[in-house]
């Protein structure tokens, strides 16, 4: 069984539009992430979360907006979506933020922006 | 800040065949360096860490990697790869709340 959940796998959102991204963690963790991958760029950190706290956000734009109502969800909200946000997004988890804690990732969600 | 570089995007060999992935960072302190493993469509998945103490981590799967201070490398190698070990292979850096910071990838093909 996946240890954590995303949705939806894929995703098509027409220009302008707001999608919302969703992971659940079933891994008892305390720290979330969401980190995206794109053709132009290699796997790029987005934010971090610790008890439901944003600890980092390394996002430049405020489209990007995450979301935490418990515990062992972190979702991804992005309005104005624009061509060249399309990318798998991908959430992972650990334990806490202690340097080195292993991470966990999701399978990702695929976005494509017309 | 940290950086981690993988010098080859493409690496092939044949089944059975030893194969070093290479990678090497800059830093500005205490770092953890990590490998990854992707397969196609999936998301990645841990293969071995290092922090201090003995330079060669052993990892799942026959995968072990050596850090060395020196060169600011920390390589990945098997002795004897096998098909499914056909993916993208990411190093990666963190340090400050555990943000990993991602080399571009070693996508390796195994043939048959």
């Amino acid at each position: 069984d996946p240890k954590i959940i995303q949705k939806p796998k894929y995703l098509v959102a027409v220009t302008g539009s707001e999608k919302i991204l969703i992971c659940e963690q079933y891994l008892g963790h305390n720290a979330m992430y969401w980190y995206r991958q794109s053709a132009k760029k290699p796997l790029e950190f987005m934010f971090s979360y610790s008890y439901q706290k944003l600890m980092d956000n390394q996002t430049a734009s405020s489209r990007f907006q995450p979301q935490s109502s418990k515990k062992n969800h972190l979702d991804l909200q992005i309005t104005a979506l624009k061509p060249d946000d399309s990318a798998t997004y991908f959430c992972a988890s650990s334990q806490d933020l202690a340097g080195g804690s292993d991470y966990t990732f999701g399978s990702g969600t695929r976005l494509l922006v017309i | 800040t940290q950086t981690v570089s993988q010098s080859d995007a493409h690496v092939t060999v044949f089944e059975g065949d030893s194969v070093e992935l290479r990678c090497n960072y800059s830093y500005g302190g205490s770092i953890y360096l990590s490998w990854y493993i992707q397969h196609h469509g999936r998301g990645l998945q841990f293969l071995l860490k290092y922090y201090s103490g003995n330079p060669v981590v052993q990892g799942v799967n026959g995968f072990k990697a050596e850090f060395s201070k020196s060169d600011s490398s920390f390589h990945l190698r098997k002795a004897s790869v096998h098909w499914s070990d056909s993916a993208v292979y990411f190093c990666a850096v963190s340090a400050n709340y555990n943000v990993l910071y991602f080399g571009s990838g070693t996508k390796l093909t195994v043939e048959p």
